[in-house]
């Protein structure tokens, strides 16, 4: 079945570091690809996605490239604040039937 | 715009009663979705209306479950003799979906029912 895996948080940084979160899926088929993020105590929020392979989502400096060979989706930033504190999720939908599949979430701290 | 928005945001219930929650899509949005999220996890797809039609059903979606949207705009889940494990974050989503399959359609999110069945 259609899966994703994203690395075990949480994952702590300080301010003005480098951000990676992993994320690899299976499918079987060709999906598309979301970045969600969860801010302490608000809803769920679409942060960026990509639809086809070599496409980069990107958003409040935050990037990630549809890599197809490797079927993968690492979410990336440059220089994290502390208002980047919260939960990631990578997630995957197939044209067939629009249900998000979603990894378990990463928590990210980012100390001042 | 004022969101999707799930009532109630949290609720306490005994084991074997029965609870429901409302979801209030996006005024515009014709597709619905029902989650499920436990701590630590990602959520679990439920099941999704199109409009008034309920496309989809998870085998999660136990006999203890059912969904309804029935003027096609609002939407209700009700379980019926909860069961501790029925404990989770219930989230609902909305999208606007065109005559034509788009790839990649975003999700709208509301803040998620939080139940706790003790």
């Amino acid at each position: 079945g259609n899966s994703v895996t994203q690395m075990e948080g949480p994952v702590t940084l300080s301010e003005e570091a480098f951000l990676t979160i992993n994320c690899t899926y299976t499918a079987t088929g060709y999906p598309s690809l979301f970045w969600y993020v969860q801010y302490p105590g608000e809803g769920l929020q679409l942060l960026l996605k990509a639809t086809k392979a070599d496409d980069k989502g990107s958003n409040k400096g935050f990037e990630a490239t549809y890599r197809k060979e490797t079927t993968s989706f690492h979410l990336e930033k440059g220089s994290v604040q502390v208002s980047d504190s919260a939960v990631y999720f990578c997630a995957l939908s197939m044209d067939s039937n629009y249900q998000l599949i979603w990894g378990a979430g990463t928590k990210l701290i980012i100390k001042p | 715009d004022t969101g999707v928005s799930q009532n109630p945001r949290h609720k306490i219930t005994k084991r074997g009663q029965n609870v429901t929650f409302r979801c209030d899509p996006i005024s515009e949005h014709n597709r619905l979705y029902w989650y499920r999220q436990t701590l630590g996890q990602g959520p679990e797809f439920l099941t999704y209306f199109q409009n008034e039609a309920q496309l989809e059903k998870s085998r999660l979606l136990s006999d203890r479950f059912s969904a309804e949207r029935p003027k096609g705009s609002f939407s209700t889940l009700e379980i019926q003799r909860t069961e501790q494990g029925d404990s989770a974050m219930y989230l609902c989503a909305s999208s606007l979906a065109g005559l034509a399959a788009m790839r990649g359609e975003t999700q709208y999110f509301g803040p998620g029912t939080r139940l706790l069945v003790l």
